[in-house]
């Protein structure tokens, strides 16, 4: 079965400096990926998506994820950490010929002063 | 921008008993799904919902669960005979189909306790 696996349930930085958040997909066709943030009682909100083309991929906030085939990655990045970064991370899946979304187990980023 | 809205945020019930749990997706929005988050665990997948009808479900969505769109605007979750196993939290999600193909716009949730 086709999964998404975050490595690290908590990860921790100091305020600037550099936030990594790893994703990596299962799938014999890349899908398409995604990367969402949930702050405490919201919803999930759309970071960036990667579906084709170039493979570093922009988002909001001053995040960015490079898609590498070779590697099976999607990871999440950020030059310098801010304390409102603090939130829960989620890296998703759609895979091709589906319309369901797999969904990593989260990560959680706390932003230390 | 536009946001999809779930009622009730909270709702306790009692084993046994019947809930549902109500959406309201981006108008325009063509695809619709409900997922769920039981605590400290993955956000899963449960059904999506296209044109009038379910498109794919998963093996959690068994016969103690339907969806419905009555009114072209409302989006329903029931669950007819609620398990310990079913408090979680619901989120509801949106996608137009076109132009920002493929972006889930999400709901903040309904969070279902079962006593």
């Amino acid at each position: 079965a086709q999964s998404v696996t975050q490595l690290g349930s908590h990860v921790s930085v100091s305020e600037g400096a550099l936030v990594l958040l790893r994703c990596n997909y299962s799938s014999s066709v890349p899908p398409y990926l995604f990367w969402y943030v949930q702050y405490p009682n919201q919803g999930l909100q759309l970071l960036l998506k990667y579906t084709t083309g170039a493979t570093l991929v922009k988002g909001i906030n001053g995040f960015e994820a490079e898609f590498k085939k070779s590697e099976t990655s999607f990871h999440l990045t950020k030059p310098s950490a801010h304390m409102s970064d603090a939130a829960e991370y989620f890296c998703a899946s759609k895979p091709t010929g589906t319309y369901k979304y797999i969904f990593g187990t989260g990560t959680r980023l706390k932003v230390l002063a | 921008e536009p946001e999809v809205t779930q009622t009730p945020s909270h709702q306790v019930t009692q084993m046994g008993q019947e809930v549902i749990l109500r959406c309201v997706p981006i108008s325009n929005h063509l695809y619709f799904y409900w997922y769920r988050q039981i605590l400290g665990q993955k956000v899963e997948f449960l059904v999506s919902f296209y044109n009038n009808e379910i498109s794919e479900k998963s093996e959690i969505f068994d016969d103690q669960f339907s969806v419905e769109r009555p009114d072209g605007s409302n989006f329903t979750l029931k669950i007819r005979s609620t398990k310990l196993e079913d408090s979680a939290m619901y989120f509801c999600a949106s996608n137009p189909g076109q132009g920002r193909l493929w972006e889930l716009f999400f709901g903040e949730g309904s969070r279902l306790t079962v006593l």
